[in-house]
């Protein structure tokens, strides 16, 4: 069973940074491509990030371009989300999200990790 | 950026209807689309994926077609545990904007 498991939501400042990490199991990790999809409160979903099984390729929102960075360890299992420069408007709930094989259809999500960002 | 429209935004329904849901995009996608549910607090759920194919495990009353730019994802007879936000996504290629905004699915 597919089970992907994020984590590092926290409460953070505006200007400040924060780590996300996701652990995945139950499937062969360094075949799929992943992804972070973002949820505000109330609102709908966000494609955040994307990165090809090598890290060979990487998309990012223009709302998040600069500001954040994804990586990944196959060795680990473990997909990142660097953010730095944080803001109001990137408070929401972060889903760690698993492709199909050499798709982007995203056909596993986590449980999500809340990043609350607030003076 | 392919960008998804959805409709509608809310829809009210009984236990045994049938209900529709439509979702259109801004330039062809083939078939490469999804529909997920999503309940209150839960991540969302793949039910449809190639635009028709369903996702094993789903239940037959769930139901996807369309192609080229417009889809819709059809449930036969809606039950109680049906009650939820449904969203479409593109996977043709990446964007900020694959998901449509959603269509919540409530008690009429």
């Amino acid at each position: 069973e597919v089970q992907l498991v994020a984590s590092g939501g926290d409460l953070v400042q505006p200007g400040g940074s924060l780590r996300l990490s996701c652990a995945a199991s139950g499937f062969t990790y360094s075949n799929y491509n992943m992804n972070w999809v973002r949820q505000a409160p109330g609102k709908g979903l966000e494609w955040v990030s994307y990165i090809s099984t090598s890290s060979s390729t990487i998309y990012y929102a223009d709302s998040v371009q600069g500001r954040f960075t994804i990586s990944r360890d196959n060795a680990k299992n473990s997909l990142y989300l660097q953010m730095n420069s944080l803001r109001d408007e990137d408070t929401a709930v972060y889903y760690c999200a698993k492709s199909g094989s050499g798709s982007y259809r995203i056909d596993s999500w986590g449980r999500g990790t809340l990043v609350t960002v607030s003076s | 950026d392919i960008q998804m429209t959805q409709s509608p935004s809310t829809l009210s329904a009984s236990v045994g209807d049938r209900v529709t849901i439509t979702c259109r995009a801004s330039q062809s996608i083939s078939s490469w689309l999804a529909w997920y549910q999503q309940k209150p607090g839960k991540a969302p759920k793949l039910l449809i994926y190639k635009a028709s194919s369903l996702e094993s495990g789903v239940p037959s009353r769930f139901s996807g077609s369309g192609s080229g730019t417009e889809f819709t994802l059809s449930i036969s007879s809606l039950q109680p545990d049906d009650f939820a936000t449904y969203y479409c996504q593109q996977y043709k290629s990446y964007s900020p904007e694959a998901f449509g905004q959603g269509t919540k699915v409530e008690i009429k």
